[in-house]
């Protein structure tokens, strides 16, 4: 079985602020990770996504993940946050064989930018 | 423009009426899925389905019904024994079910009057 746990429900920060959203995953299968943006009354859009290589991947939007293995997590970030930023990111986990053959996703952060 | 289309957008049923939503996917994908979206629950998974004439349950499947007649096309009934359906519900497609990205549709908001 695999499951997400997105740490925190609510973020606020102010514009231009960093931004770190955490994301937490267990699997026992060997993973794909991806972080998705909603905004309000539609569909979710991909940011990024791990699925091999390099532990840092870049995404749109100037948003950024590290892959930890050892601390099975996969944290977004971004150095300044803008007005639009501001939506629901939801991080989800796939896995590679047997039962673990669907995404799972976490409960969402709403990020809130303030002027 | 290859896409996800979900239709309608907003949509309202009596208690104890079915009611079917649409999604029709031109990515040419094989899998399809339809979610269900709570406030502060996230995503949770309805049914899916690898290839045409084959899907599967999902987490939480009771009260809801699927077919996939065409590769295209994988309508989601709400029927009357789901007893909380008021929902928003997101459709999305893959290239295959394992370790590729999912592309979603704009999304069916439910609402049982």
């Amino acid at each position: 079985a695999q499951s997400v746990t997105q740490l925190d429900s609510q973020v606020p920060v102010f514009e231009e602020a960093p931004v770190e959203l955490r994301c937490n995953y267990s699997s026992s299968v060997s993973v794909y990770l991806f972080w998705y943006v909603q905004y309000p009354n539609q569909g979710l859009q991909l940011l990024l996504k791990y699925l091999s290589g390099s532990t840092l991947v870049k995404g749109i939007n100037g948003f950024e993940a590290e892959f930890n293995k050892s601390q099975t997590s996969f944290h977004l970030r971004k150095p300044s946050v803008h007005i639009s930023d501001t939506a629901e990111y939801f991080c989800a986990v796939g896995g590679s064989s047997g039962s673990a053959r669907q995404l799972t996703f976490g409960s969402g952060t709403q990020l809130t930018v303030l002027p | 423009d290859g896409g996800i289309t979900q239709s309608p957008k907003y949509l309202f049923r009596k208690e104890g009426q079915n009611v079917t939503l649409s999604c029709e996917q031109n990515l040419n994908h094989d899998a399809m899925y339809w979610y269900r979206q709570d406030p502060g629950q996230g995503l949770r998974l309805i049914y899916y389905s690898q290839i045409v004439n084959d899907f599967q349950k999902g987490d939480i499947a009771e009260g809801y019904s699927v077919s996939r007649e065409k590769k295209e096309s994988f309508p989601l009934t709400v029927t009357s024994a789901q007893k909380n359906p008021t929902a928003f519900y997101l459709c999305a497609s893959s290239i295959g079910l394992l370790n590729t990205e999912a592309f979603f549709g704009q999304g069916t908001r439910l609402t049982v009057v």
